[in-house]
């Protein structure tokens, strides 16, 4: 079975800054996708950004990157230029080529953007 | 277009009752989620449909818990004999196909309170 751990309940930074979330997993599938949604207050879950496994490249979405570490397992995530709007829960998810047909997420970060 | 939509916004009901809780997912998707995201925690998946018929319902936690789909879009879970470990919200989610490579929309989610 796969697990996803995020090790940061809660993180806290100043507007403006760069801040980066925790992730790893546990699997033994080699074909997969990596996913951070965030989870504003407004509860719905919004893909922030993907990877998939066979990728090299570090997939980026505008102030959004990943550094992702498939040796390791290891798949953060880096905001840049933070932004009020920023603020929300941020869940780190895993879905495998095999097996069960289902995301399988990590325990979320709170992440607060301060003026 | 639309996104998916789940009503009702919040249930409020005492232990022992019935409810139901409904789905629309973006039109012309094929794979529709639920899964169960209780407080302070992420989502953990209770079932998948793919079209019609539930493809995967390993995740529901007690004969209590049921859904379907009948048409192929809109899916209604339904929890018997509520209990106070039911409340928690429960979050829709739909993709176009299914599959590790398909990104999964969520909805708004019902928060459902058990008295």
């Amino acid at each position: 079975a796969q697990t996803v751990t995020q090790s940061q309940p809660e993180m806290s930074v100043q507007e403006a800054e760069t801040v980066t979330l925790s992730c790893t997993y546990d699997t033994s599938e080699n074909n997969y996708y990596l996913f951070w949604y965030k989870q504003p207050p407004s509860r719905q879950m919004i893909l922030v950004i993907r990877q998939e496994a066979y990728k090299q490249q570090n997939a980026t979405e505008n102030r959004f990157s990943v550094n992702f570490q498939k040796a390791a397992k290891s798949f953060s995530l880096k905001i840049s230029d933070s932004q009020l709007g920023d603020t929300a829960m941020y869940f780190c998810a895993f879905f495998a080529a095999q097996g069960a047909q289902k995301l399988v997420f990590g325990q979320g970060t709170r992440l607060t953007i301060n003026p | 277009g639309a996104g998916v939509s789940q009503t009702p916004s919040n249930k409020v009901t005492e232990k022992g009752k019935y409810v139901e809780l409904r789905c629309d997912p973006i039109s012309g998707h094929t794979a529709l989620y639920w899964y169960r995201q209780s407080l302070g925690q992420g989502p953990e998946f209770l079932i998948y449909f793919q079209g019609t018929g539930a493809a995967d319902d390993s995740g529901l936690p007690n004969d209590r818990f049921f859904a379907v789909r009948p048409e192929g879009s809109v899916s209604t879970l339904k929890i018997q004999r509520t209990e106070r470990g039911d409340s928690a919200v429960y979050l829709c989610a739909s993709s176009t196909v299914g599959g590790f490579t398909d990104t999964q929309y969520f909805g708004p989610g019902t928060r459902l309170t058990v008295l």
